[in-house]
């Protein structure tokens, strides 16, 4: 079983839908998480963080759920710029472990 | 100009050359990282390096060595390529904190390598 799982997608949505992404991790030690976004043949960059108590950047909402080990992405009005794919992140002492990604793409 | 610059952005190469990858991060982090990812399964740790002092192996070292020149660069070697080490390779670059917090990982654009 890999450490962290994602749905590699693709998730294909218009323009205006909401769409969620799923993580999962398999250490229940783990420490922190995160979703990091990757463009096309570009350098991954953070998204956001991640918290327990459920945090909000916009558009973006992002959920933990320690007792069912998953994380969770959720983006409202979707708009063309955020094709790309979306890499959960999880940190376990001093390793950090990174999601295969899920691709979405953004129609107009 | 960017915080955190990779040398060569591409690479071909035949298997059994020796090449190396370099990093350099104006950030004035003490942590940096060498990355690979393939298609399907995600960034994979090679090295990484606390401090100038401090190297450690990732969960794919093999075939791998790094040197840390200064606080500011980084270098991946493969001393023999070959060709399943084709893949698209990142540095990375992190502030430095107490115990396991962890602290924003910043890359820089990628090193595309093929190895024939």
């Amino acid at each position: 079983r890999k450490e962290v799982e994602q749905d590699p997608g693709p998730f294909n949505v218009p323009e205006g839908a909401t769409v969620a992404f799923n993580c999962t991790y398999s250490n229940s030690a783990s420490q922190s998480f995160f979703w990091y976004r990757q463009d096309c043949r570009k350098e991954p960059k953070l998204l956001m963080s991640v918290y327990s108590s459920g945090n909000e950047d916009g558009r973006f909402t992002a959920q933990l759920n320690r007792a069912s080990q998953y994380i969770s992405l959720l983006i409202r009005d979707s708009k063309l710029s955020d094709s790309a794919t979306y890499l959960c992140v999880v940190t376990l002492g001093f390793k950090t472990i990174f999601g295969a990604g899920t691709r979405l793409f953004v129609k107009a | 100009d960017a915080d955190v610059t990779q040398t060569p952005r591409n690479r071909i190469t035949k298997t059994g050359k020796r090449i190396m990858l370099e990093c350099s991060q104006t950030k004035g982090h003490d942590r940096m990282y060498w990355y690979r990812q393939d298609p399907g399964l995600g960034l994979r740790l090679i090295y990484y390096s606390f401090d100038v002092k401090d190297i450690n192996k990732g969960e794919i070292s093999d075939g791998y060595s790094v040197s840390r020149q200064a606080q500011a660069k980084f270098s991946l070697s493969l001393e023999s390529a070959i060709p399943n080490q084709t893949a698209l390779y990142f540095c990375a670059t992190s502030e430095s904190s107490g115990g396991a917090f962890y602290n924003e990982q910043f890359f820089g654009p990628g090193t595309r390598l093929t190895v024939l």
